[in-house]
């Protein structure tokens, strides 16, 4: 079935550092794929999202590009804040069916920014 | 943008009593809602589909008499959590697709059973 690999975490780093969580998919078709980001008790938001290959999804500094090539959807951001501090989860949505009924997340990368 | 709440955002119940979880689609209709459990530091794991009008599909795994699920309109599912036990302590995160296809989540519900 379906399934989507996250770099394990967590992952820290100092403020303005690059940030780069791998994110690479397994599914049939062709996926829509996301980046949800989790802050602490709360629920997923939408990062961002790319709905065919070579798209390039890019939301408040982070960037993924969707690379069919390499079944990829890597999360990058050039200057990390400590308000990016959160668990971070690449999911996907099989193409055939929007309303998710195979919407896979990964395991969610934790990220914390130290100042 | 599209937004989906969720009450309570927290509680606390005994064992053996029934906790209801509401979902609502605040700005559009969803047909369809999906019911999400979060473990600690582990990722979603989506439990059931709740369909408007007919019966919630429930993933393997998911006992469907114990967590009742009710899509009473096209803006409201409701999950129920039956005799709960320290078990079924989690978060609990329901999503709703926009009309456009996208999916929203709820902020998240946590249940804790003592």
């Amino acid at each position: 079935g379906d399934s989507v690999t996250q770099m394990e975490g967590p992952v820290t780093l100092s403020e303005e550092a690059f940030l780069t969580i791998n994110c690479t998919y397994t599914a049939t078709g062709y996926p829509s794929l996301f980046w949800y980001v989790q802050y602490p008790g709360e629920g997923l938001q939408l990062l961002l999202k790319a709905t065919k290959a070579d798209d390039k999804g890019s939301n408040k500094g982070f960037e993924a590009t969707y690379r069919k090539e390499t079944t990829s959807f890597h999360l990058e951001k050039g200057s990390v804040q400590v308000s990016d501090s959160a668990v971070y989860f690449c999911a996907l949505s099989g193409a055939r069916d929007n309303y998710g009924q195979n919407f896979v997340f990964g395991p969610g990368t934790r990220l914390s920014v130290l100042p | 943008g599209a937004v989906v709440s969720q009450h309570p955002s927290w509680v606390i119940c005994k064992s053996g009593t029934s906790v209801k979880i509401e979902c609502r689609s605040l700005d559009f209709q969803a047909t369809t809602m999906f019911w999400y459990r979060q473990f600690p530091k582990q990722s979603l794991m989506l439990m059931a589909t709740s369909n408007e009008g007919s019966k919630a599909t429930y993933e393997q795994g998911v006992e469907k008499d114990k967590f009742l699920i009710n899509h009473a309109s096209l803006t409201l599912s409701t999950l129920t959590v039956t005799s709960a036990h320290p078990e079924d302590s989690s978060f609990y995160i329901c999503s709703a697709p926009t009309p456009a296809y996208e999916q929203y989540f709820g902020p998240g519900t946590r249940l804790t059973v003592t």
